[in-house]
């Protein structure tokens, strides 16, 4: 049962332009959610999160939105640099347990020069 | 550097052989997590300890692996007997314990095992 989804395996986008990575979860007691980027042969690094009392969170070139009543959340890059090029995770866990997050399966986010 | 280490980042291991992962968290923090990523797939969480303590195994498969975090020492992910369907990458994270913090876990490099 995979309880974050994340649906587009990969995307491509032009240098200077927006990346939009999409997240979907199922359980609604999840309260705290993350993104992560991976580099090949390296470890994920955190990026952004949000609570779920918000439904924005802007850092610099990078904004997550999250839409409680759709179980939705979506990482906007803006503009995209050829450095981004990685693979995102969304995760998601419960602040009131443990930091057992719920990876979702990734996204390959190719940036064109 | 003070970031999570792991050790070895590559182990390959013959069917019925045994693999141990180390993992030592970054300065301060006194909380190890275990995640394991197969290919194309995500990571998933496997087990969650303090010094001494495992503190939700949840995600462990319930023979052959045991997890460990001695008072002293890095944490160790051990997989007795592996078999091909353990090939797989180990990421170990490290979080400190105040919960004062954005929530991220900290990752090392992860470990690939690969069983022949």
């Amino acid at each position: 049962d995979q309880q974050v989804k994340q649906n587009s395996p990969s995307l491509s986008v032009q240098e200077g332009r927006i990346s939009i990575l999409n997240c979907d979860y199922t359980n609604s007691m999840f309260d705290y959610f993350l993104w992560y980027k991976k580099y090949p042969a390296e470890g994920p690094t955190f990026l952004i999160s949000i609570s779920s009392i918000k439904d924005k969170n802007e850092d610099g070139r990078f904004t997550v939105f999250l839409n409680k009543s759709a179980k939705h959340l979506s990482l906007h890059i803006v503009p995209s640099q050829p450095g981004d090029s990685a693979v995102y995770f969304c995760a998601a866990t419960l602040t009131s347990g443990t930091y057992k997050y719920i990876f979702g399966t990734g996204t390959r986010l190719k940036v064109l020069a | 550097n003070a970031g999570v280490m792991q050790n070895p980042r590559h182990l390959v291991r013959r069917r019925g052989q045994e693999a141990r992962l180390r993992c030592s968290p970054m300065k301060g923090h006194s909380h190890v997590y275990w995640y394991r990523q197969l290919p194309e797939e995500g990571l998933k969480f496997m087990v969650y300890l303090q010094k001494e303590n495992i503190i939700d195994e949840s995600g462990m498969p319930k023979e052959r692996f045991s997890a460990e975090f001695p008072k002293e020492g890095p944490s160790i992910l051990r997989i007795q007997q592996v078999v091909r369907g353990d090939s797989a990458a180990y990421f170990c994270a490290s979080s400190p314990p105040s919960r004062r913090n954005t929530g991220e876990l900290f990752f090392g490099e992860g470990s690939r095992l690969t069983v022949l």
